[in-house]
């Protein structure tokens, strides 16, 4: 499986935006780039996966680079119930399982 | 949306015990289910891919004569840890993932159960 490289932790204030990023610089034509989070003592909880486009829900939005060698998760007004481990995970589209990386821990302030 | 419940959400046992972790997917059907465990302040590690009337498939390292995995429904993987010892309390998650082509075609995680070990 391609591997991403996310930064250890971030800090946000509440009410603002956060950029999450992720590098996957061995990325195939093939793989999905999905994100996930987990709040502390629950499982994972999908956020939005893409393969090219920019993609948004009502969670969050997810803007691929052009190379798609990185990509950057975007909350648009942090929250308190935001705070979480992110992990942004390449799956191929022939793949069947998700394996996680470290994750960013995101802490957001009051 | 798709919900997978897993059950226990905790339980403690004796050493040298087995326990059953139950996972179902409630709304949709799920040929294939996963199995995680999450040690304390680490990520998530894939243990096994369980499918539907065939046997498990394990990840490198992970002892499947420990780990049993039972997939007899499109709704239902259970998990026994078998002759549980301390080094086996985590955080056991499961993960379901919906039929090709089905709307729910993704991945929806289980609440997670607490294993402690004493």
């Amino acid at each position: 499986d391609a591997k991403t490289t996310q930064p250890n932790s971030m800090e946000s204030n509440e009410e603002e935006p956060v950029h999450l990023p992720c590098n996957h610089s061995t990325i195939s034509g093939t793989d999905y780039i999905h994100w996930y989070r987990q709040l502390p003592s629950q499982g994972p909880e999908y956020v939005i996966h893409g393969l090219t486009s920019n993609v948004n829900n009502r969670m969050a939005s997810l803007a691929i680079a052009e190379d798609r060698k990185s990509s950057t998760l975007i909350l648009h007004r942090a929250t308190l119930r935001d705070a979480a481990v992110y992990y942004c995970i390449l799956r191929d589209h022939g793949g069947n399982k998700l394996v996680f990386g470290a994750g960013t821990i995101l802490r957001v302030k009051s | 949306g798709a919900v997978v419940s897993q059950h226990p959400s905790w339980v403690i046992c004796k050493s040298g015990t087995s326990v059953k972790i139950e996972c179902r997917s409630l709304d949709f059907q799920a040929t294939t289910m996963f199995w995680y465990r999450q040690f304390p302040k680490q990520s998530l590690m894939l243990m096994a891919t369980s499918n539907e009337g065939s046997k498990a498939t394990y990840e490198q390292g992970v002892e499947k004569d420990k780990f049993l995995i039972n997939h007899a429904s499109l709704t239902l993987s259970t998990l026994t840890v078998t002759s549980a010892h301390p080094e086996d309390s985590s955080f056991y998650i499961c993960s379901a993932r919906d039929l090709p082509g089905h709307y729910n075609y993704g991945y929806t995680f289980g609440s997670g159960t607490r294993l402690t070990v004493v």
